[in-house]
């Protein structure tokens, strides 16, 4: 199956730092990817879709300004969490989509996920 | 607004004995429904999906899941476990716009 990869795998960072993470679709090129947190002992909650070329779509209560994405390519998705401070201590994780036109049509590969400690 | 419940936080079962991961889920129409397996270290891998006709769904791995509409359920079985499968499952249903909105996951553990 097709493999997309995350870096880093974990991080830990000051409060009021940027954190920078990738995205990678390895053997495909991911028309959307898509971006979900993950806080201990919940479910995954969708942050943002990003289609290639263009900006960002987020999820109602996601701020925008806080959590930059960029999907510069066909291949890679950049979350940076800006400014970061504990309460945006979480696991990250993205999938991507090789059509783009949504979970019934087209299947989403997920990453393995990057653990973000804010101190 | 659609929601899926996992009763069980943690479930522990013996290799070589059957399983049953329980999904409940809140929808208003015709549910569509996912089971994903993630294992250590590894991203969310799709198991089997439930659209439309048959109600008993057949998936990778040896894992089935039967959709029963009076019930709200999907529950994931598989008659043998293996060790391999230990794993946190999560189910999931298409929750408008084509958006996946997940439960918080069932932890398998596999005793030898």
């Amino acid at each position: 199956g097709a493999v997309v990869s995350q870096h880093p795998s974990w991080v830990i960072c000051k409060s009021g730092t940027s954190v920078k993470i990738e995205c990678r679709s390895l053997d495909f090129q991911a028309t959307t990817m898509f971006w979900y947190r993950q806080f201990p002992k919940q479910s995954l909650m969708l942050m943002a879709t990003s289609n290639e070329g263009s900006k960002a779509t987020y999820e109602q209560g996601v701020e925008k300004d806080k959590f930059l994405i960029n999907h510069a390519s066909l291949t890679l998705s950049t979350l940076t969490v800006t400014s970061a401070h504990p309460e945006d201590s979480s696991f990250y994780i993205c999938s991507a989509s090789l059509t783009g036109k949504g979970v019934l049509s087209d299947e989403q590969f997920f990453g393995p996920g990057t653990r973000l400690t804010v101190l | 607004a659609q929601s899926v419940t996992q009763p069980d936080i943690h479930i522990t079962v013996s290799e070589g004995a059957s399983l049953e991961l329980r999904c409940n889920y809140s929808y208003g129409a015709t549910p569509y429904l996912f089971w994903y397996v993630q294992s250590p270290g590894q991203g969310l891998q799709l198991l089997l999906k439930y659209f439309s006709g048959d109600t008993l769904v057949q998936g990778i791995k040896g894992f089935e899941a039967e959709f029963k509409r009076s019930q709200s359920s999907f529950n994931l079985r598989k008659p043998s476990v293996h060790w391999s499968d230990a794993a946190e499952y999560f189910c999931a249903v298409e929750g408008g716009s084509e958006k996946l909105v997940f439960g918080k996951g069932t932890k398998l553990t596999v005793n030898p």
